[in-house]
């Protein structure tokens, strides 16, 4: 298994540009996450989904959007980049529902929007 | 207010000493708690969960105290390879954090020095 793979693994955006960023599990995960991590901070939650065709909003969605057509993939949008979304974007998935089911995370895309 | 809160360090210690991390959370309703380690520019880990009773990983232990809302990580005879930042990580439910609830802390940043 390759487990959660992301791409691209660099970017440079101008400001107000798009892109979209790829997650892709091959795990058979129901759950998948994004998360973006400042230098110096914490895993703050995009958005999430339990399923295919099932996304919710985490802690900070502004400026971004999900979806979830199929169970191994998850891409995440940026639309109108801005400097404030610079950050390090991290996929994760787990098996199921349950706090102590364990996440597994890709390698992160470095995103800086200059 | 802060959820999961860390030193965080550096803590610069010599090989083969003991080191000892706290993280304190303020969600009295948490359930689960992990501690994860994240490498230089990586994505994060799942070192160990944290159970009631304090649980033992070779070198590694994990205890949690509810009472007083603490989990500690103990790394005896610490190796060069345990250079890392350690991320303590909770089960918040009703938090808004997602399916899980789970809050990062910022982490603690381990130097093992020859």
């Amino acid at each position: 298994n390759a487990g959660v793979t992301q791409t691209p693994k660099f970017r440079i955006l101008k400001i107000g540009q798009s892109m979209t960023l790829q997650c892709t599990q091959d795990m058979n995960h129901n759950y998948m996450y994004w998360y973006r991590q400042d230098p110096g901070m914490g895993l703050k939650l995009i958005y999430y989904s339990v399923g295919a065709g099932i996304t919710d909003k985490g802690e900070v969605p502004n400026g971004y959007n999900v979806s979830r057509s199929t169970t191994e993939d998850f891409p995440l949008r940026l639309e109108l980049a801005a400097p404030s979304q610079t950050s390090v974007y991290f996929c994760a998935s787990k098996i199921s529902g349950g706090a102590g089911n364990e996440q597994f995370f890709g390698p992160g895309t470095r995103l800086t929007v200059l | 207010r802060k959820e999961v809160e860390q030193d965080p360090g550096p803590f610069n210690v010599p090989e083969g000493a003991t080191v000892a991390f706290n993280c304190t959370y303020s969600n009295s309703a948490s359930q689960s708690f992990f501690w994860y380690r994240q490498d230089c520019r990586k994505e994060p880990k799942l070192l160990m969960s944290v159970y009631s009773s304090g649980n033992e990983d070779g070198r590694f232990t994990a205890q949690l105290n509810r009472a007083s809302q603490y989990i500690s990580l103990l790394i005896r005879d610490s190796k060069l390879s345990d250079s890392a930042t350690y991320l303590c990580v909770v089960n918040s439910p009703y938090s808004g954090g997602g399916a899980d609830g789970l809050t990062f802390g910022k982490g603690t940043h381990l130097i093992i020095q020859p």
